[in-house]
């Protein structure tokens, strides 16, 4: 079964620093591209950053670049995102989100077959 | 970036009435190899979200055929033939062409 845990959320101060985690299973980790995508409270779903299988590719949203950093370790079978100068507008749940492969027999990564439950973060002070 | 507009916003449904949502794209989703690059999700209430379409028409695994996805280039629907309790939520879609990816409003279905 295909699963993936946030954690390392929590409340911040604002600038302060934080780092998620994803912990992956019953996958081979190594062969999926990972995303992150985050919900502000009672708001919509923003994409924040995505990580290709073995990490040569990496892109981020606009609104975090340059103070979020993704990262995985295959040999861990996890995903990072750390996070610094951290503002109240990116209080969220951050969810990890596993890349497809194939959709109807046909090779396409630009959505996500299998989500996190979501880990929390407050910035606040 | 590639901005997503969902319409409507709200849509009340009687169980086992049809619903449909529109989505468009602000450039072309169409790729050369013929595909839409666009995708819908359903975040029922409290959950995390889940794929219901890829690919614009190809319903995820366990996805009842009541779902359908349809449409090319910037203009998609989805659409449920005979709503039933459990598909109440919020569904978003999002264009998988290029990073950022990005997400419509979400509409959010509600049994009247």
């Amino acid at each position: 079964e295909v699963q993936l845990v946030e954690s390392g959320g929590g409340l911040v101060n604002p600038g302060g620093s934080l780092r998620l985690s994803c912990a992956a299973s019953g996958f081979t980790f190594s062969e999926y591209s990972i995303h992150w995508v985050r919900q502000a409270p009672g708001k919509g779903l923003e994409w924040v950053s995505l990580i290709s299988s073995r990490g040569g590719h990496i892109y981020y949203a606009d609104s975090v670049k340059g103070r979020f950093t993704i990262s995985r370790d295959n040999a861990r079978n996890s995903l990072y995102l750390q996070m610094s100068s951290l503002r109240a507008e990116d209080t969220a749940v951050y969810y990890c989100a596993r890349g497809g492969q194939y959709c109807g027999g046909d090779c396409y990564s630009g959505y996500f077959d299998y989500w996190g439950q979501g880990t929390l973060v407050t910035v606040s002070s | 970036d590639i901005v997503m507009t969902q319409s409507p916003l709200s849509l009340p449904v009687t169980p086992g009435e049809p619903a449909s949502i529109s989505c468009r794209s602000s450039q072309s989703l169409l790729h050369s190899n013929g595909n839409n690059y666009m995708d819908w999700y359903l975040q029922k209430p409290g959950q995390s979200p889940q794929l219901v379409i890829c690919l614009g028409s190809i319903r995820a695994s366990g996805v009842p055929d009541r779902f359908s996805g349809g449409g090319s280039a910037t203009d998609f629907t989805l659409k449920i033939s005979r709503v039933e309790a459990e598909d109440v939520g919020v569904y978003y879609c999002m264009q998988g062409l290029q990073a950022p990816y990005t997400f419509g409003q979400g509409t959010k279905l509600e049994i009247k």
